[in-house]
């Protein structure tokens, strides 16, 4: 396995449930990106995490709540979420160095449908 | 603040080349990125350049950079079906949080 997994692919949710998006980057990076990708709408940061501790939330609502238990896992907890937070979530790494971060290495994502 | 510029449309023909532009407001930033996104798929990276380089060729693939107009190029040479696709401009690099991308150029090819 190689890349930036990410699972499910898709997944469908009613308002009330709580589910789990995960993540596994197998490139050795030491930070991992959540983005929202709604239509219509730029590419939104929402979590960063560098060497395991969250660094940046860009005011994203609680209903959302990362996890980090390592370098090369990432979660993204959801419960009672709400029909606009249907997106396609995606999962990113990059390696810090002397120059700054290397370039993003994306996974597939996951299809989110709030129903 | 920062922003990353990209028109949402462009339409070449098969075989001809595409140039997709993209221009940015960051002078510090240290990469300037090419994405490309397909149907159902995360952002792939294609390919990217350091800020102190003017260009960058890469088989079909060639990316300019004029710093002085902050303007960044991707000319995908024979152009071909399978590159319809969103492509994205990003910049940054300097953080971890601030790579900005732009909306998207979504290329579609005509026969």
């Amino acid at each position: 396995e190689t890349g930036v997994t990410q699972t499910p692919r898709h997944l469908v949710m009613g308002m009330t449930n709580k589910k789990s998006l995960k993540c596994e980057q197998h490139l050795g990076h030491n930070a991992m990106y959540w983005y929202k990708q709604s239509a219509k709408k730029p590419l939104e940061l929402m979590f960063v995490y560098n060497f395991k501790e969250q660094t940046e939330n860009n005011s994203v609502p609680s209903r959302f709540s990362p996890e980090c238990p390592n370098s090369s896992h990432l979660f993204l907890h959801l419960h009672t979420l709400q029909p606009e937070d249907s997106a396609l979530y995606l999962c990113a790494s990059s390696q810090e160095e002397d120059r700054g971060y290397s370039p993003l290495h994306f996974g597939n994502g996951t299809r989110l449908t709030v129903t | 603040g920062e922003d990353v510029e990209q028109s949402l449309f462009l339409s070449v023909r098969e075989g001809d080349s595409s140039v997709i532009n993209c221009t940015y407001t960051d002078s510090s930033s240290t990469y300037l990125y090419w994405y490309k996104q397909e149907p159902g798929a995360g952002l792939q990276l294609l390919t990217y350049i350091f800020s102190n380089m003017d260009m960058k060729q890469d088989q079909r693939l060639t990316v300019l950079l004029n710093k002085k107009d902050k303007h960044l190029s991707l000319r995908i040479a024979d152009t071909q079906t399978g590159d319809s696709a969103i492509y994205f401009c990003a910049e940054g690099g300097s953080s971890a949080s601030k790579i900005i991308f732009g909306s998207g150029t979504r290329l579609s090819i005509r026969p």
